[in-house]
């Protein structure tokens, strides 16, 4: 089945450092893509959704600077966490939208340990 | 091979009456499980969630129930609503997050 992959699954980083998570589309073309960030115990939290070719839409209160969004491609997305501070330590998930289909696909998350 | 299973892809549910959308999962350490729901064209949005030292939670209309002897839960909405209609995902977390595939509610006027 549709599979959608996130690399890396768990990142260590340095204060200050930058931090690129991918998020690709194995089998299909997905023109849209969603970020979350998840917290312990709580619930997503929707970031940005990213379109193909366009600019990404961030939700209220996400800072469009610092967690910088690339859907250069129909199979990725890039979310950049830029100057990390630890708490932006968090999980960072990913889905996509089959084109073709509808269907909407999770990724596995990346966990960000900031240090 | 599938962590969470949601092995219904579509349920058609009268309005008023009661919809229970299933999630069945393999992993005996998920420690906390979760529902999702999702309009066209929209992100998914929290719906509700549970510990798994618990066996019920209530959220207004909204219930999780959890079987942890079965490996299985379940969500009650009652009384269903047209405005329910949408794609439920089940999700349970240990180390990482694992999604179901999702179920298609309709709910009927």
């Amino acid at each position: 089945g549709a599979v959608v992959s996130q690399h890396p699954s768990r990142v260590i980083c340095k204060s200050g450092t930058s931090v690129k998570i991918e998020c690709r589309s194995l089998d299909f073309q997905a023109t849209t893509m969603f970020w979350y960030r998840q917290f312990p115990k709580q619930s997503l939290m929707l970031m940005a959704t990213s379109n193909e070719g366009s600019k990404a839409t961030y939700e209220q209160g996400v800072e469009k600077d610092k967690f910088l969004i690339n859907h250069a491609s129909l199979t990725l997305s890039t979310l950049t966490v830029t100057s990390a501070h630890p708490e932006d330590s968090s999980f960072y998930i990913c889905s996509a939208i089959d084109t073709n289909t509808g269907e909407l696909f999770f990724g596995e998350g990346s966990r960000l340990t900031v240090l | 091979d599938q962590q969470v299973k949601q092995n219904s892809p579509s349920l058609s549910v009268q309005e008023g009456r009661i919809s229970i959308l299933n999630c069945d999962y393999t992993n005996s350490m998920f420690d906390y499980f979760l529902w999702y729901k999702k309009y066209p064209a929209e992100g998914p949005t929290f719906l509700i969630s549970i510990s798994s030292i618990k066996d019920k939670n209530e959220d207004g209309r909204f219930t999780v129930f959890l079987n942890k002897s079965a490996k299985h839960l379940s969500l009650h909405i009652v009384p269903s609503q047209p405005g329910d209609s949408a794609v439920y995902f089940c999700a349970a977390y240990g180390q990482n997050f694992v999604f179901g595939p999702g179920t298609r509610l309709s709910v009927l006027p």
